[in-house]
C-alpha cells in the first residue's frame, strides 16, 4: 500500500498570502495524485486532478504541482473561504489512498 | 447534475453488519466506476472500494475481509455492506463517482455523507 504523508499538519495564513502544502507517496505515483477541500461538515470538494490539473470551477488561485514520490498545492492568495483542510489522494494499480491532511487556518 | 445521496441506519450493534446504499440521480450509474469512503470522527479519509456499473469491484485490503459493495443499475444505486463491525467502525460514510479526467481518476462528485454509530 501506498502511503502518503502530508505537511505541515497544520498552516497559519493570513487573508491574501500564499499557502504552499505538500504531499510524499512512499513511491512514484506517476501524477496519479488529487487534491480535495474540505469544510466542516461538508463531503470533501475536488481541486485538482492529475497533479496538476484544475477541476471545474476551481479558481485559477489554486495550483498543484510536483512530479515521481513528491507533489505540492500552492493557493496563491488565500481567501477566506480557503480555510479548510486538504487531503491529497493518490491511486495506484486501482488501489486508492489519503493523506492525513493539511489544515489551513487563519493567522 | 448528478448527484448522490447516501441512506442507511445511523446506528447499529457491534458485531452486526452495516447497509448502506448510494442513489445516483441527475445522471446514469452506467458506465462510471462508483466508490464508498469513510471519515471516522477527527480523523481522515479511509477508501473502502469501488465497483464498476458492470458489477466488477476493488476493495482496500484493510477491510476486504468484511466488505461487499454491489450495484443496482435498474435502480440507480449502488450498495455497501460491512460486517462484523466494532466501535472502529463508527465514521461518516461517503460515496463518491470515479470520473475519468484527461487520463486521470479522481472522485469528482461526492454525497453529503451519512454518520453511521456503531453502539450497543
Amino acid at each position: 500500500e501506498i502511503v502518503m504523508t502530508q505537511f505541515p499538519g497544520t498552516v497559519s495564513v493570513s487573508p491574501g498570502e500564499r499557502a504552499t502544502l505538500s504531499c510524499r507517496a512512499s513511491q512514484r505515483i506517476s501524477s496519479n495524485l488529487a487534491w480535495y477541500q474540505q469544510k466542516p461538515g461538508q463531503p470533501p470538494r475536488l481541486l485538482i486532478y492529475g497533479a496538476s490539473n484544475r477541476a471545474t470551477g476551481i479558481p485559477a488561485r489554486f495550483s498543484g504541482g510536483g512530479s515521481g514520490a513528491e507533489y505540492t498545492l500552492t493557493i496563491s492568495s488565500l481567501q477566506s473561504e480557503d480555510f479548510a483542510v486538504y487531503y491529497c489522494q493518490q491511486y495506484d494499480d486501482w488501489l486508492w489512498t489519503f493523506g492525513q491532511g493539511t489544515k489551513v487556518e487563519m493567522k | 447534475q448528478v448527484q448522490l445521496q447516501e441512506s442507511g441506519p445511523g446506528l447499529v450493534k457491534p458485531s452486526e453488519t452495516l447497509s448502506l446504499t448510494c442513489t445516483v440521480s441527475g445522471g446514469s450509474i452506467s458506465y462510471y466506476y462508483w466508490s464508498w469512503i469513510r471519515q471516522s470522527p477527527g480523523k481522515g479519509l479511509e477508501w473502502i472500494g469501488y465497483i464498476y456499473y458492470s458489477g466488477s469491484t476493488n476493495y482496500n485490503p484493510s477491510l476486504k475481509s468484511r466488505v461487499t459493495i454491489s450495484v443496482d443499475t435498474s435502480k440507480n444505486q449502488f450498495s455497501l455492506k460491512l460486517s462484523s463491525l466494532t466501535a472502529a467502525d463508527t465514521a461518516v460514510y461517503y460515496c463518491a463517482r470515479l470520473e475519468w479526467l484527461n487520463y486521470y481518476y479522481a472522485m469528482d462528485v461526492w454525497g453529503q455523507g451519512t454518520t453511521v454509530t456503531v453502539s450497543s
